[in-house]
């Protein structure tokens, strides 16, 4: 089954700690994304990447980091640095920049305690 | 800025009882409005694209369409499984980005 997923589910971290989340596609897409979503809020858009070795910052790339060694992987990393981090992550791809239909992974829930 | 405006927040409707979720845009260049369906604790599923004025998508009960300032997704005679977070985004000229609505929450009663 082609598809992306995201690992953890859930994911609880003590404040001041670095978490790191996954997400793997097996859909041959170049771009990948990462956003964040908060109740009462659209999708925000953290990072993204068209291509391996590259990315770019979105709307709210402060306090996050992000790789994409791989052009299946494209984890997401939240520092200490990110002042409010619970929320829920979705990770998406899409073929390319040029096409622009974004499929989704189920998601991340992260609580920093 | 590019934005979208989804309306309303919430809606209830009764079994077989059809109506429209409003999504209302305002973007340089429009590249792409894009409806997603997402339900609670999942990630949003693709459901249609729309690049230009007039254009209309249909996929069982739902029906998009597309004018110069507006979306809107028409479902007729929806069933219980209908019920979930209905979202709208666009994407301008301006870069690659996506811009998300709030969404609606539909709930179907039976």
């Amino acid at each position: 089954d082609g598809g992306i997923t995201q690992s953890p589910k859930y994911l609880f971290r003590k404040e001041g700690q670095n978490v790191t989340l996954s997400c793997e596609q097996n859909l041959n897409h170049d771009a990948m994304y990462w956003y964040r979503q908060d109740p009462g809020q659209g999708l925000r858009l953290i990072y993204y990447s068209q291509i391996v070795n590259d990315f770019q910052k979105g709307d709210i790339a402060e306090g996050y980091s992000v790789s994409r060694e791989k052009k299946e992987s494209f984890p997401l990393t939240v520092t200490s640095a990110q002042k409010n981090p619970t929320a829920f992550y979705l990770c998406a791809s899409s073929i390319d920049l040029r096409v622009p239909e974004q499929f989704f992974g189920p998601g991340t829930r992260l609580t920093v305690l | 800025e590019d934005q979208v405006t989804q309306s309303p927040e919430a809606l209830r409707l009764q079994e077989g009882e059809s109506s429209s979720l409003n999504c209302s845009y305002t973007v340089s260049g429009l590249r792409g409005l894009f409806w997603y369906r997402q339900d609670p604790g999942k990630g949003p599923e693709f459901l249609f694209t729309l690049y230009s004025a007039g254009e209309e998508k249909e996929k069982e009960r739902l029906k998009a369409t597309l004018t110069k300032k507006e979306s809107f997704l028409h479902i007729t005679a929806p069933k219980p499984e209908d019920s979930a977070t209905y979202l709208c985004a666009v994407r301008g000229n301006t870069g690659n980005q996506f811009y998300f609505g709030t969404g609606t929450s539909l709930t179907v009663i039976p």
